[in-house]
C-alpha cells in the first residue's frame, strides 16, 4: 500500500516553455501532498504544502507565481513550472499523506527537469 | 522554524559492522522522526519512524532511539550489508504535518 507515482519521470524544456508534473496517489486518498526540489548530493527541500480544494502554502522563498500548484482531488496534485529557465533544472519529487493526523509521508519516484 | 543537523555526511563501515546516524533537532514541539533511505536517482523509502512518547524501536536490522530531552534521535544499522549502500536522511515534523529534513548521510558499506 501507499504507492505514489509521479509523471513524467523525465522532461526536457526549453527556455520560457511551462511544463506540468503529476502526482498521483494510487491506493490512498492523500488529503494533503508535498512538492520538494532536491539539487545533486543534497536534501530534499520543501516547496509547499498543498490541501485537496485548498490553495497551496508555499515555503518562503518560493514563487508562488512560478511554481503553481493544483491539488484538485484526493488523488491527484500538479506543478507547473511556467517560464522555466536553466536554473530551475532539478529533481522534483512529491510526497503524500493519507490524514492530517498523519505524518507518514509516502514519496512519489520524482521527475528529473532539464531546463535548456 | 525547526532545524535538523545530520551527522556524520559519509560513513563508510566494512559489511558485517554496525552504523550509526545522528540527528539534533531544535523544535521541541516536534513529535515524529521518521528516517529515508534513498538510492542514487530514486525516490526516499521510509525505513522507519519513531515517535515521541516512545524512546526506541526496532525493526529487523534496523534501530532508532529518541532522546526528547536532548532533542537528538539516531538510526542504528546493524550486521550492514552492501545493498544497505545509499543516502539515509532523517526528519522532524513540524507544523502542518511537514517534515524538515537533515542534509543526509552517504552510507556506503565495503564488502
Amino acid at each position: 500500500g501507499a504507492v505514489v507515482s509521479q509523471h513524467p519521470s523525465w522532461v526536457i524544456c526549453k527556455s520560457g516553455t511551462s511544463v506540468k508534473i503529476e502526482c498521483r496517489s494510487l491506493d490512498f486518498q492523500a488529503t494533503t501532498m508535498f512538492w520538494y526540489r532536491q539539487f545533486p548530493k543534497q536534501s530534499l527541500m520543501l516547496m509547499a504544502t498543498s490541501n485537496e480544494g485548498s490553495k497551496a502554502t508555499y515555503e518562503q522563498g518560493v514563487e508562488k507565481d512560478k511554481f503553481l500548484i493544483n491539488h484538485a482531488s484526493l488523488t491527484l496534485s500538479t506543478l507547473t513550472v511556467t517560464s522555466a529557465h536553466p536554473e530551475d533544472s532539478s529533481f522534483y519529487i512529491c510526497s503524500a499523506s493519507s490524514g492530517s493526523h498523519s505524518y507518514e509521508q509516502y514519496f512519489g519516484p520524482g521527475t528529473r527537469l532539464t531546463v535548456t | 522554524g525547526e532545524n535538523v543537523e545530520q551527522h556524520p555526511s559519509t560513513l563508510s563501515v566494512q559489511e558485517g559492522d554496525s552504523a550509526v546516524i545522528k540527528c539534533t533537532y531544535s523544535d521541541s514541539a516536534s513529535n515524529y522522526f521518521p528516517w529515508y533511505k534513498q538510492e542514487l536517482g530514486k525516490r526516499p523509502q521510509l525505513i522507519i519512524d519513531i515517535r515521541s512518547n516512545v524512546g526506541e524501536k526496532k525493526d529487523q536490522r534496523i534501530a532508532v532511539t529518541l532522546n526528547k530531552t536532548a532533542k537528538h534521535f539516531s538510526l542504528h544499522i546493524t550486521e550492514t550489508q552492501p545493498e544497505d549502500s545509499a543516502v539515509y536522511f532523517c526528519a522532524a515534523s513540524m507544523g502542518g504535518n511537514k517534515l524538515v529534513f537533515g542534509a543526509g548521510t552517504i552510507l556506503r558499506v565495503k564488502s
